[in-house]
């Protein structure tokens, strides 16, 4: 089964500095792997996506992610936070399932970003 | 249209009532899910639509009831719901069940209190 764990439920930064979410995954087969972003009281927008076509990826607003298979790891980073990075960060992973794509979701990041 | 609308935005119903939520999407998506959000939990799949017909149920109670009448469309009708079902429900779709590998699109939520 597969499955993502969320290192940190609450992470402060202050407005400029690195931001750094961690997100490792447990998978039997390659994983897709994904970032979405939260906002109070909206849905999720996707941030970005691995599909395997090449480990370093780009999404929106600045935000990257690096797929490291030996550490099992696909942490969310961006250079410089703005304060309009202040909300919740989901991980994800999608796994084949019979025929179906089970995607299950990490228990999320709050970021915070100090003035 | 790259959008997932929901409808209503905010819904409060007492126990005996009935309701349903709507979900509409024009992207030509053929894999339409419902997922259930508690507050600062991740999402929790409820129900997966291929090709306008139930593909999953992840053990839902009978009081929610999905329905896809055509491509572009998703409900979730409500009945004898009980307050422990407040929660945020959100919409998402993909451009078929292979697709949730490619992330998903999500509508804005329906916030649901029950009283």
């Amino acid at each position: 089964a597969q499955s993502v764990t969320q290192l940190g439920s609450h992470v402060s930064v202050s407005e400029g500095a690195l931001v750094l979410l961690r997100c490792n995954y447990s998978s039997s087969v390659p994983p897709y792997l994904f970032w979405y972003v939260q906002y109070p009281n909206q849905g999720l927008q996707l941030l970005l996506k691995y599909t395997s076509a090449a480990t370093l990826v780009k999404g929106i607003n600045g935000f990257e992610a690096e797929f490291k298979k030996s550490e099992t790891s696909f942490h969310l980073t961006k250079p410089s936070a703005h304060m309009s990075d202040a909300a919740e960060y989901f991980c994800a992973v999608s796994v084949d399932s019979g025929g179906y794509q089970k995607v299950t979701f990490g228990i999320g990041t709050k970021l915070q970003v100090i003035p | 249209d790259t959008e997932v609308t929901q409808t209503p935005k905010h819904l409060v119903m007492g126990m005996t009532n009935k309701k349903s939520l709507k979900c509409e999407q024009h992207m030509g998506h053929r894999a339409m899910y419902w997922y259930k959000q508690k507050a600062k939990k991740p999402p929790e799949l409820m129900f997966v639509y291929s090709y306008e017909k139930l593909s999953i149920n992840e053990s839902v109670p009978s009081r929610f009831s999905p329905e896809c009448p055509n491509s572009s469309l998703l409900n979730l009708h409500l009945h004898a719901l009980q307050p422990e079902d407040s929660a945020l429900y959100l919409c998402a779709s993909s451009q078929d069940r292979s697709g949730a590998n490619y992330g998903y699109t999500f509508g804005s939520g329906t916030r649901l209190t029950v009283v």
